[in-house]
């Protein structure tokens, strides 16, 4: 079964203290892994999209990384602005399949 | 306006209450979606719709009900709901050609409780 799974489920930094957040997938024929921010309240916000194995992609503190088992989303010195639940999605299938398989989110806390 | 707008951005019903949530999206995109997001749970697809033609529904019960009148345009219609239906309900859009990954654009949701 298609699966994907975030970890940890809660993250607790200080500003400045780098991380990384974990998206682990079992799936067949990945076409694209998918990165969101979302704020409280709010809807998921994009980020990133990765395709393939090696692929690199960076924005202001964030790095996406993807590799055949998982996609790693590294913070470089976060900010307090930071703050956020981080999502991650894949879709996959051999066949005409454009539903996202989604993970349940890692909730990010800086603290200042 | 610009992006994915959700109106209302709160609901409080009761559960013999008919209600409906509005979507609209000004990003020229052809399929359209609704997610339900509860707490520390995965986002759930319901229904997704390709130019106006309702691709997927995933087993959800008929007190909700989706209409797409165009491809700008996403309506979910609510009657006689539980109060596990209360939720967040978001609307998302995107290009959909075959199966190539595009990414989806979120609208800002509404929170819905049910009494």
């Amino acid at each position: 079964e298609d699966q994907v799974t975030q970890s940890p489920e809660a993250l607790r930094l200080q500003e400045g203290e780098s991380s990384s957040l974990n998206c682990s997938y079992t799936v067949s024929g990945l076409r694209g892994l998918f990165w969101y921010r979302q704020d409280p309240g709010k809807g998921p916000e994009f980020l990133f999209t990765l395709y393939s194995a090696g692929e690199e992609k960076k924005k202001e503190r964030l790095k996406a990384t993807l590799t055949k088992k998982e996609s790693f989303l590294h913070i470089t010195a976060p900010k307090p602005e930071d703050s956020a639940t981080y999502l991650c999605a894949v879709q996959a299938g051999e066949d005409s399949n454009y539903q996202l398989i989604w993970g349940a989110g890692t909730k990010l806390i800086i603290k200042p | 306006e610009t992006g994915v707008t959700q109106t209302p951005r709160h609901l409080v019903m009761g559960m013999t209450n008919k209600k409906s949530l509005k979507c609209e999206q000004h990003l020229g995109h052809n399929a359209m979606y609704w997610y339900k997001q509860s707490a520390k749970k995965p986002l759930e697809l319901m229904f997704v719709y390709n130019f106006k033609e309702q691709t997927e529904n995933n087993s959800v019960p008929s007190r909700f009900s989706p209409e797409c009148p165009n491809s700008s345009h996403l309506f979910l219609h609510l009657h006689t709901l539980q109060p596990e239906d209360s939720a967040l309900y978001l609307c998302a859009s995107s290009q959909m050609n075959g199966a190539s990954p595009y990414a989806q654009y979120f609208g800002p949701g509404t929170r819905l409780t049910v009494l």
